[in-house]
């Protein structure tokens, strides 16, 4: 399986903006690389994803390298209802089609 | 509709005891997925379900056994768990394999605790 690796905490200032890092150097070509949050007693929820180019939408940026082996998902403004464990993950997808969970980012935001 | 139901919210269960978890989705995905979370760990995939079909089995002891009646209807049938099968067992769909990628939806999970 592809594997994730992201930093095990990060923190930042609430309405300033949050770059959290995730290296995927075994993705395949062909996997979306997605990124989740999780609020504690939530299920996760999704964020955003991408395959080659940078995505926008109303929670985050996604800007992923250009040889696909990072991505670096962008919050622009944090606030503290972003405080969450982030989660970035390669969807294996092929013929079948699943996320497998890398141990995720948790993020603290102070006011 | 968006959402990935779950139900119940909060279980527990004695050792004998059999019981179920479901999980229901109108959103029109054909694939679905179970998955297990135990405290401050991330989610681990247990099972996928594409076109009503089990695709994937990640070695899960056979005392969970998953069931998919209908597109939109997801199950899983409980028996002779252990304590240590205490977990946050999160559902979640998606358009399925052959589609273009869109993200997953989960569900707020069933809490499980073994007695």
């Amino acid at each position: 399986d592809a594997k994730t690796t992201q930093p095990n905490s990060m923190e930042s200032n609430e309405e300033e903006p949050v770059h959290l890092p995730c290296n995927h150097s075994t993705i395949s070509g062909t996997d979306y690389i997605h990124w989740y949050r999780q609020l504690p007693s939530q299920g996760p929820e999704y964020v955003i994803h991408g395959l080659t180019s940078n995505v926008n939408n109303r929670m985050a940026s996604l800007a992923i390298a250009e040889d696909r082996k990072s991505s670096t998902l962008i919050l622009h403004r944090a606030t503290l209802r972003d405080a969450a464990v982030y989660y970035c993950m390669g969807d294996y997808g092929g013929s079948q089609g699943n996320l497998i969970f890398g141990k995720g980012t948790k993020l603290s935001v102070k006011p | 509709d968006t959402e990935v139901t779950q139900t119940p919210k909060h279980l527990v269960m004695g050792m004998t005891n059999k019981k179920s978890l479901k999980c229901e989705q109108h959103m029109g995905h054909r694939a679905m997925y179970w998955y297990k979370q135990k405290a401050k760990k991330p989610p681990e995939l247990m099972f996928v379900y594409s076109y009503e079909k089990l695709s994937i089995n990640e070695s899960v002891p056979s005392r969970f056994s998953p069931e998919c009646p209908n597109s939109s209807l997801l199950n899983l049938h409980l028996h002779a768990l252990q304590p240590e099968d205490s977990a946050l067992y999160l559902c979640a769909s998606s358009q399925g394999p052959g589609t273009t990628n869109y993200g997953y939806t989960f569900g707020s999970g069933t809490r499980l605790t073994v007695v």
